[in-house]
């Protein structure tokens, strides 16, 4: 069974440092991978999906990696700000079905 | 605005009852999902449709029921055999289940066991 992980928990930085997530799944034969923002008590917001046959996705200050055959992904944010913090989630995608395999996250706070 | 609304916000129940959870998308999306999130876990599949009048049971289907009888609309029911509800709820849809489209998710519903 897939089993994802994300480490740390939970990351503290100062402003305006680079954050790196990370995010590790144990069977490479997925379909896409799925970064994702959470606020307390609301909704996730997509951030970025990276499709099994790609090796990297930039949206503005964010970039995430894929290496399917380690099992890693990897979310970077530059320049981080306070509106930064958040529980930041990543998803693979297993099967066709369009069901999302979840870590359990990596919460972050960012300091002024 | 296009989205996924869920309805209500907060929801109370008491051993015994029954609770429906709205989730509506205006997204023209095929497929719908249900999740639940515990605290400090990630989200758990409760059931996912693919299509009007179809879906399958997802990991903790157990004491949870659906339907799909418009593309909209994909309501979820905790029954009173579901052990341990209290739990965020999560709805999301997509294009297709087939693997190239984003998930896109609801804004939740809290439900609190009395």
């Amino acid at each position: 069974k897939q089993e994802v992980t994300q480490i740390p928990a939970a990351l503290s930085v100062p402003e305006g440092e680079n954050l790196v997530l990370n995010c590790s799944f144990t069977d490479s034969a997925i379909y896409n991978l799925q970064w994702f923002r959470q606020d307390p008590g609301k909704g996730l917001t997509s951030l970025l999906l990276i499709q099994s046959s790609q090796r990297e996705q930039t949206s503005g200050r964010l970039n995430a990696s894929l290496d399917k055959s380690s099992g890693r992904s990897t979310l970077y944010i530059a320049a981080s700000q306070p509106g930064d913090s958040a529980t930041y989630l990543c998803a693979v995608l297993t099967d066709s079905w369009g069901k999302l395999q979840f870590g359990a996250g990596t919460q972050v706070v960012v300091t002024p | 605005d296009g989205g996924i609304t869920q309805s209500p916000k907060y929801l109370f129940r008491k051993e015994g009852q029954n609770v429906t959870l709205s989730c509506e998308q205006n997204l023209n999306h095929d497929a719908m999902y249900w999740y639940r999130q515990d605290p400090g876990q990630g989200l758990r599949l409760i059931y996912y449709s693919q299509i009007v009048n179809d879906f399958q049971k997802g990991d903790i289907a157990e004491g949870y029921s659906v339907s799909r009888e418009k593309k909209e609309s994909f309501p979820l029911t905790v029954t009173s055999a579901q052990k341990n509800p209290t739990a965020f709820y999560l709805c999301a849809s997509t294009l297709s289940g087939q693997g190239l489209h984003e998930q896109f998710f609801g804004p939740g519903t809290r439900l609190t066991v009395l």
